[in-house]
């Protein structure tokens, strides 16, 4: 089982409101990954670390920016939530050295932009 | 580049049947990972089934197993007896041998359950 928590879990806001999505893991991972996932749609990387103080960007281009200061902790900011922005996001996280890599999810935050 | 496809936008499958959910991939990666994910309504991604490219083996977790084919780079998830609880929409996703780890996913199939 994964221990991997994501809050809110819906977030309905105005344009231009800045926000944080919030990601947490107690297993100790070392990598951690935010996804981008439309309705129906495939997921699409956009942030991924790999460990305290390192964040690179991921192969959807996207606004948002993220931190690792903590090992547990991920958060994704948007400075200025727009309509566009509208969509699941979904982190994950993984052991680092493992043959497997297996990512476990957190349960996702749908976030609307009016 | 690399790459999953999978070419069923939507499947039925009758209660107590097996299915089998296409997965194709493309990658120039000699050592890979193959997986699936479950992902139902509420949204959540589950982890099912992972393969290794190196595995002679087909993996296998309880009802789920993997036809891995490795000449047609094919990893079709076989979900045996199925239940109404596994209408969802399914990912299968590759990792490459880069150390990033991240996942490249699939267009995902949903599959219905009918009682």
């Amino acid at each position: 089982e994964a221990d991997i928590y994501q809050t809110p879990r819906y977030l309905v806001i105005g344009t231009g409101k800045k926000i944080t999505l919030e990601c947490s893991q107690t297993m100790g991972h070392d990598k951690m990954y935010w996804y981008q996932q439309d309705p129906g749609m495939e997921l699409h990387l956009i942030h991924y670390s790999y460990g305290v103080n390192s964040t690179e960007k991921g192969d959807l281009s996207s606004e948002s920016t993220v931190s690792r200061i903590r090992t547990e902790h991920f958060p994704l900011t948007l400075e200025s939530a727009r309509p566009s922005h509208t969509s699941q996001y979904l982190c994950a996280s993984s052991p680092a050295g493992a043959p497997k890599n297996i990512q476990y999810f957190g349960a996702g935050t749908r976030l609307s932009v009016l | 580049a690399q790459k999953i496809t999978q070419t069923q936008p939507g499947m039925f499958v009758q209660e107590k049947e097996a299915v089998t959910l296409d997965c194709t991939y493309d990658t120039s990666d000699q050592s890979y990972g193959l997986f699936w994910y479950k992902q139902p309504s509420s949204g959540e991604m589950i982890f099912l089934i992972y393969q290794g490219s190196y595995d002679e083996q087909n993996a296998t977790e309880g009802r789920y197993s993997l036809n891995f084919q490795k000449a047609r780079k094919s990893a079709n998830l076989v979900i045996s007896a199925s239940q109404l609880g596994d209408s969802a929409m399914y990912f299968c996703a590759m990792r490459g041998s880069s150390n990033t780890g991240k996942l490249i996913f699939g267009q995902g199939t949903t599959l219905q359950v009918k009682p």
